[in-house]
């Protein structure tokens, strides 16, 4: 069981260089996340999708966009990258609301 | 505004002695309580989770104490083993209504147990 799969696991990326990173889980699950990681800030979510099509904003959504044109998979974009978004960025799935989450193994970004 | 606030940011416990780690919540329509293990250079792993209908939830030598009129859950880690080093995040998140798919992590305990 692969679980949850985050692609790439580390990047650099120049200020104003695009990007995308995906996230794909193998288990059927309905929901999906993105969260970012920041020391001393916990896990602040991005954006979120509870379905096939469906997209919303989470709490830090300015600078990213998202699509789930899959179920299986959610991908997290950022058009313009800027130093701070420089974090370590997790994808996240869930069967539904207030159930586990299961998480990938994050992608550590660096935007110089 | 934080809606969880967790502490100690940091932890150092002996082999063996108890970890302990609180949360508080403001937010009364939270009903899923959720603790993450997380390691270096890993992903959050679900540890252990309680909702407000009980006080208490043991697993293993983890327990969640919950105390719903305080707004305060805790994690208790017993026996405290080298293994169990790591950053450990409290959550919360409500099923009904605005913002119900959002977990709402504190910020983060890092757990170090010395032999």
């Amino acid at each position: 069981n692969a679980g949850v799969t985050q692609t790439p696991k580390f990047r650099v990326l120049k200020t104003g260089q695009s990007m995308t990173l995906l996230c794909a889980q193998d288990m059927n699950h309905e929901y999906m996340y993105w969260y970012r990681q920041d020391p001393g800030m916990g896990l602040r979510l991005i954006h979120y999708s509870v379905g096939e099509g469906t997209t919303a904003k989470g709490e830090v959504p300015d600078g990213y966009n998202v699509s789930r044109l899959k179920k299986q998979n959610f991908l997290l974009g950022l058009e313009s990258a800027a130093p701070s978004q420089t974090s370590v960025y997790f994808c996240a799935s869930s069967y539904t609301k207030n159930t586990e989450a299961f998480f990938g193994q994050g992608t550590r970004l660096t935007v110089v | 505004q934080q809606q969880v606030k967790q502490s100690p940011q940091s932890l150092i416990v002996q082999k063996g002695g108890i970890s302990i780690i609180n949360c508080a919540y403001e937010n009364t329509a939270f009903d899923y309580f959720p603790w993450y293990q997380q390691f270096p250079g890993k992903g959050p792993a679900l540890l252990i989770a309680i909702r407000p209908d009980v006080s208490e939830k043991k697993e293993g030598r983890f327990t969640i104490s919950f105390n719903k009129s305080a707004k305060q859950f805790s994690l208790h880690i017993m026996d405290s083993q080298p293994g169990d080093s790591a950053t450990y995040f409290c959550a919360a998140s409500k099923g009904v209504g605005a913002g119900s798919y959002q977990l709402t992590f504190g910020k983060g305990t890092k757990l170090s147990v010395i032999p």
